[in-house]
């Protein structure tokens, strides 16, 4: 049992470039979030997906895509990454809507130079 | 607007009781949540409390909650080497149908041999 699986681990990207940050998980699980965690801030809620087709906003959306045609994968895109977007970024999935019960990744720390 | 506090740093000696303090804003909150980091990796829920208990012990670690005050405290008991790590309170609350979390800045752990 895989549980949430993030790749890649470890990214640099060019200013302007573009990405996309994989997570699955093979727990069945219809909740999906992501996360970006900074020096002193804590975790912020970036996008969550309450089933596949239904995504939302977090605290934290600007510059970053979801979408979630399966229940199993829920990719986040960078669209033109900038500098202010280093970061180690976190998916999580629950089993309920009680959203904090959740699975956490591995993390990818991604750093935009 | 939602707000979690905690101190960045706690440093005790093995063998001896930790308590980490947590305090939040929203008094709506129905779950409160301890989440445990260890270097390199995601979070790992270590346990949780229904907004309407003071207390929950489970094994080594006991949670209080004092509603009135918005205070969260997790203490464990006989600390080992092993606990060393970042804590997260994490508080949750109805938004819509899905319940939105907010972490706090997260409180690192040092264990003293």
């Amino acid at each position: 049992n895989a549980g949430v699986t993030q790749t890649p681990k470890f990214q640099v990207l060019k200013t302007g470039q573009s990405m996309t940050l994989q997570c699955a998980q093979d727990m069945n699980h219809e909740y999906m979030s992501w996360y970006r965690q900074d020096p002193g801030m804590g975790l912020r809620l970036i996008h969550y997906s309450v089933g596949a087709g239904i995504t939302d906003q977090g605290e934290v959306p600007n510059g970053y895509n979801v979408s979630r045609s399966t229940t199993e994968d829920f990719p986040l895109r960078l669209l033109s990454a900038a500098p202010s977007q280093t970061s180690v970024y976190f998916c999580a999935s629950s089993y309920s809507s009680r959203g904090a019960e959740a699975f956490f990744g591995q993390g990818t720390r991604l750093t935009v130079v | 607007g939602e707000d979690v506090e905690q101190s960045l740093f706690l440093s005790v000696r093995e063998g001896d009781s930790s308590v980490i303090n947590c305090t939040y804003t929203d008094s709506s909150s129905t779950y409160l949540y301890w989440y445990k980091q260890e270097p390199g990796a995601g979070l790992q829920l270590l346990t949780y409390i229904f907004s309407n208990m003071d207390m929950k012990q489970d094994q080594r670690l006991t949670v209080l909650l004092n509603k009135k005050d918005k205070h969260l405290s997790l203490r464990i008991a006989d600390t080992q080497t092993g606990d060393s790590a970042i804590y997260f309170c994490a508080e949750s609350m109805d938004s819509g149908g899905y319940q939105k979390v907010t972490f706090g800045t997260g409180t690192k752990l040092q264990v003293i041999p």
